[in-house]
């Protein structure tokens, strides 16, 4: 049982790069989240999904888009990257609703870089 | 606008002391207040969580107290270890939402 998977580890872009994080989990959770870690800033939430084929926004989700096709994956694409999107990604999932007593688990995180 | 404001943003503890962070919160519609720790290149693990219908949880050396009518709730850790030397941070929710809105981290340094 690997849990939560993310790849790349890690990533350097250039201004106007595009690409997608890969992540992938195997407890056959439904819901799955994306977020950004910045420093001093916490976790901020990009995108969420209660399933497949369902997704929405977080609180900040200019410049990404994801798609959920399957239970397992979680795709989050950066189409034009700038340098405000260099941070820490983190995909997560959990059973049912973050509001309930339900874990989210979180992946190890890509570290993205644009410039 | 930050739904959780957490502090100190760090925090150095000698070991055996006690660890304190502190977050406060302002919608009352929250009803669910986990808090994670998150050890260097690794992501977020769930620590220990609490509804607002108790006013303590103590799990091990990890204890949360809440306090309802101050909109604040706060993680003790007894007996602090270098093991234990870690970013927290707490989190809220609440009914029907399908998110968590995270604080802005606490680094704890442990000093053997």
């Amino acid at each position: 049982n690997a849990g939560v998977t993310q790849t790349p580890k890690f990533r350097i872009l250039k201004i106007g790069q595009s690409m997608t994080l890969q992540c992938t989990q195997d407890m056959n959770h439904n819901y799955m989240y994306w977020y950004r870690q910045d420093p001093g800033m916490g976790l901020k939430l990009i995108y969420y999904s209660v399933g497949a084929g369902i997704t929405d926004k977080g609180e900040v989700p200019n410049g990404y888009n994801v798609s959920r096709s399957t239970t397992e994956d979680f795709p989050l694409r950066l189409e034009l990257a700038a340098p405000s999107q260099t941070s820490v990604y983190f995909c997560a999932s959990s059973l049912l609703p973050a509001s309930g007593l339900y874990e989210q688990y979180f992946g190890p995180g890509t570290r993205l870089t644009v410039t | 606008q930050q739904q959780v404001k957490q502090s100190p943003q760090s925090l150095i503890v000698q070991k055996g002391g006690i660890s304190i962070i502190n977050c406060a919160y302002e919608n009352t519609a929250f009803d669910y207040f986990p808090w994670y720790q998150q050890f260097p290149g690794k992501g977020p693990a769930l620590l220990i969580a609490i509804r607002p219908d108790v006013s303590e949880k103590k799990e091990g050396r990890f204890t949360i107290s809440f306090n309802k009518s101050a909109k604040q709730f706060s993680l003790h850790i007894m007996d602090s270890q270098p093991g234990d030397s870690a970013t927290y941070f707490c989190a809220a929710s609440r009914p029907g939402a399908n998110n968590l809105f995270f604080g802005t981290g606490t680094r704890l340094t442990v000093i053997p």
